[in-house]
């Protein structure tokens, strides 16, 4: 059975700082995708990022990236710089099945950038 | 070009009556999910429309049921409506199959009474 862990419920940084996010998972699917999201105040869920499983190298987008570890079916996210906007709910995801968008979420990480 | 829309944005509705619900994608996006967000259980899978079929569904009753139309909009149902019913609707639209990038609405928060 598919599992995500997002082991840290609530986290805080300060602005400017770097702060790392965890997830883990677990999924009998061979070739797949794995996302992080992010759901600001205003509930909009928004696309951070986005690894697929069957590339060594790790994902970047400007001053988000993350740590794949796919033996250890680890899926880190890095906030460099932390910004204010960066304050939100982030989640780590993988569609449920190959080949679908029906997507698994993690239980989230509440993420606080303190000035 | 323009976001996922959803319609409406919130709604209230009383235990026992139905609600539809509606998402247009964003232009040239033919597949559309839905997802529902509670306090208690998180972010959950409904159902996935691709091109007017639904390939998957979620683990939720029968009560809850979608469609998608030729322009790729999608509703989604829930009839007998139940106070464990109230969350945050979201849909999310991708390009196509497996694995795309999904960008989601602002969703429907739906209140039952």
């Amino acid at each position: 059975a598919q599992t995500v862990t997002q082991s840290q419920p609530e986290m805080s940084v300060q602005e400017a700082e770097t702060v790392t996010l965890s997830c883990t998972y677990d999924t009998s699917e061979s070739n797949y995708y794995l996302f992080w999201y992010k759901q600001p105040p205003s509930r909009q869920m928004i696309l951070v990022i986005r690894q697929e499983a069957y590339k060594q190298q790790n994902a970047t987008e400007n001053r988000f990236s993350v740590n794949f570890q796919k033996a250890a079916k680890s899926f880190s996210l890095k906030i460099s710089d932390s910004q204010l906007g960066d304050t939100a709910m982030y989640f780590c995801a993988f569609p449920a099945q190959t080949g679908a968008n029906n997507l698994f979420f993690g239980t989230g990480t509440r993420l606080t950038v303190i000035p | 070009k323009a976001g996922v829309t959803q319609t409406p944005r919130y709604l209230i509705k009383t235990r026992g009556q139905q609600v539809t619900l509606s998402c247009s994608p964003i232009s040239g996006h033919r597949s559309v999910s839905w997802y529902q967000q509670t306090p208690g259980q998180g972010l959950q899978f409904l159902f996935e429309y691709f091109s007017e079929t639904q390939r998957n569904k979620g683990n939720f009753p029968g009560r809850f049921s979608g469609r998608q139309f030729s322009n790729s909009r999608s509703e989604m149902n829930v009839s007998t409506l139940e106070l464990g019913d109230s969350a945050l609707y979201l849909c999310a639209s991708s390009f196509g199959p497996g694995g795309s990038e999904q960008y989601f609405g602002p969703g429907t928060r739906l209140t039952v009474t």
